[in-house]
């Protein structure tokens, strides 16, 4: 059965450092989702993209964040620089097409330590 | 504000019993809800709802959307060790398809 991926799964990093992490979506999938899932919460929306474009990004932090999709398949969300409050599980999913009819599918995650 | 509301956030039950999860949301331009289990891992996928009153079901799980309430239930019966997980409620909002979830209700099934 087709998967997310998610690379690295765990990262420890200390604070003012960069950090990058991948996602490999199910193929075919055209909408792909980054979110953030601090412990004791519910994940939290922080980008959409449709095919290589943002259709969301209004929960981002772009001041320290940034995220790309650039040829529609894989994509990659980066922190510069990490804060001890971005510690959390980065979580990717995607979906054939944004809506209503298909549920997201998540990869493993990545846990972000921040020290 | 869009939000999702679960209540309980911590459950623990015996073997056997019966359990029901409840999810209340106020969100616009609601398309459908979605409930996902969440062990020490990635959510996966248990209901997605999109009309009132249809009961879905899976096993021994089960869920139904009230629109009018704007709330949801996630029934459980006869627990076992294995269900025990954190249950997330989901709201799928707006043509975009994004998601915003509950804080979800912890599970805990003891032998």
């Amino acid at each position: 059965e087709a998967e997310v991926a998610q690379s690295p799964r765990y990262k420890i990093t200390e604070k003012s450092q960069a950090v990058a992490f991948w996602c490999d979506p199910i193929s075919g999938h055209a909408t792909l989702y980054w979110y953030r899932q601090i412990l004791g919460q519910g994940p939290e929306l922080l980008v959409q993209f449709q095919d290589e474009s943002v259709v969301d990004d209004s929960q981002l932090p772009k001041d320290r964040f940034s995220a790309e999709r650039l040829k529609g398949v894989d994509s990659t969300l980066k922190i510069q620089p990490a804060e001890l409050g971005d510690s959390a599980m980065y979580l990717c999913a995607s979906s054939p097409q944004p809506g209503g009819v298909y549920e997201q599918y998540f990869g493993p995650g990545t846990r972000l330590t921040v020290t | 504000e869009d939000k999702v509301v679960q209540s309980p956030l911590s459950l623990v039950v015996h073997e056997g019993d019966t359990v029901t999860l409840n999810c209340s949301y106020e969100v616009t331009n609601f398309r459908s809800l979605l409930w996902y289990k969440q062990e020490k891992k990635a959510p996966t996928f248990l209901f997605m709802l999109t009309s009132s009153g249809i009961e879905k079901k899976s096993g021994r799980l089960s869920s139904i959307l009230d629109k009018k309430e704007l709330s949801s239930i996630l029934n459980i019966t006869a627990t076992q060790t294995g269900d025990s997980a954190i249950y997330l409620c989901a709201v799928e909002r707006g043509s975009q398809g994004n998601l915003i979830f509950g804080k979800g209700t912890k599970l805990s099934v003891k032998p």
